[in-house]
C-alpha cells in the first residue's frame, strides 16, 4: 500500500514560519489533506486538496504539493499552533485507499 | 454542519468483541463515507474502514448503498454497518487484544474530495481483563 513519510518532530519560534513535509511516491499526482490535532482532541482539517482551507482556518495555514513532497506551511506561528500534524491521501489504486502519514509534532519554542 | 458522537463500552476483555456506535446529527446521512479511525495511545492515526450510503444510486453511480471497505490489516475482524432510520453507524471488532487499545473516532469522509471533514470527539477503548 501507499506510504506517507513525515518527520517525527519540528520546532519553530513564535512569529516564524513552520514547514512540515509529507513524502510519498509521486505524491504530486494525488490530493493531499492536512489535519491538526491538539492533545486530547480530535483532529481538525486545516488544509484540503493540497492548498485549500476550510472556512474558519486562518490564512496563515497553507499547503503545496509537487513531485514526491507535499508541504504544510504555517506562517507567523503562534503558541496555539503547537500540535501534531498529519497528512492524508486517498489512494484509489489500492485496497487501502485511506493513508495517513505518521504525524509531525510541532513545538513552538 | 455534521456532528458525530461515539458511544460504547470503555473497556473490553481480550478475545471479546469491541462494539461502538456513532450517532450522526445532520439532515441526511446520504452521500458520505462514514468512517472509523483509531489512535493507540501516543501513536498516529489508523484508518479502520468505512461504509458508504446513498439514498439515490444516481448520486454516485460508482457505489451502491451500504458498500464497505476495510483496512486489509483488520479486515478479517471488522464489520461496519449502518442504521439509516436512527442515523447511526456501528463498528464491531472481534477477537480483540491489548494492541486494539486506542481512542476510536468516527468521522465523515467527503465523497468528492476524500478528506475527513467532520470528526467525533473520540472514545477511549481499553482492552484488559
Amino acid at each position: 500500500s501507499y506510504v506517507l513519510t513525515q518527520p517525527p518532530s519540528a520546532s519553530v519560534a513564535p512569529g516564524q514560519t513552520a514547514t512540515i513535509t509529507c513524502g510519498g511516491n509521486n505524491i504530486g499526482s494525488k490530493s493531499v489533506h492536512w489535519y491538526q490535532q491538539k492533545p486530547g482532541q480530535a483532529p481538525v482539517l486545516v488544509v484540503y486538496a493540497d492548498s485549500d482551507r476550510p472556512s474558519g482556518i486562518p490564512e496563515r495555514f497553507s499547503g503545496s504539493n509537487s513531485g514526491n513532497t507535499a508541504t504544510l506551511t504555517i506562517s507567523r506561528v503562534e503558541a496555539g499552533d503547537e500540535a501534531d500534524y498529519y497528512c492524508h491521501v486517498w489512494d484509489n489504486t489500492s485496497d487501502h485507499p485511506v493513508v495517513f502519514g505518521g504525524g509531525t509534532k510541532l513545538t513552538v519554542l | 454542519q455534521v456532528q458525530l458522537q461515539e458511544s460504547g463500552p470503555g473497556m473490553v476483555k481480550p478475545s471479546e468483541t469491541l462494539s461502538l456506535t456513532c450517532t450522526v446529527s445532520t439532515d441526511s446521512i446520504s452521500g458520505y463515507y462514514w468512517s472509523w479511525i483509531r489512535q493507540p495511545p501516543g501513536k498516529g492515526l489508523e484508518w479502520i474502514g468505512y461504509i458508504y450510503y446513498s439514498a439515490n444510486p444516481n448520486y454516485n453511480p460508482s457505489y451502491y448503498s451500504g458498500s464497505t471497505n476495510y483496512n486489509p490489516s483488520l479486515k478479517s475482524r471488522v464489520t461496519i454497518s449502518i442504521d439509516t432510520s436512527k442515523k447511526q453507524f456501528s463498528l464491531k471488532l472481534n477477537s480483540v487484544t491489548a494492541a486494539d487499545t486506542a481512542v476510536y473516532y468516527c468521522a465523515s469522509l467527503d465523497y468528492r474530495r476524500y478528506y475527513f471533514d467532520f470528526w467525533g470527539q473520540g472514545t477511549l477503548v481499553t482492552v484488559s481483563s
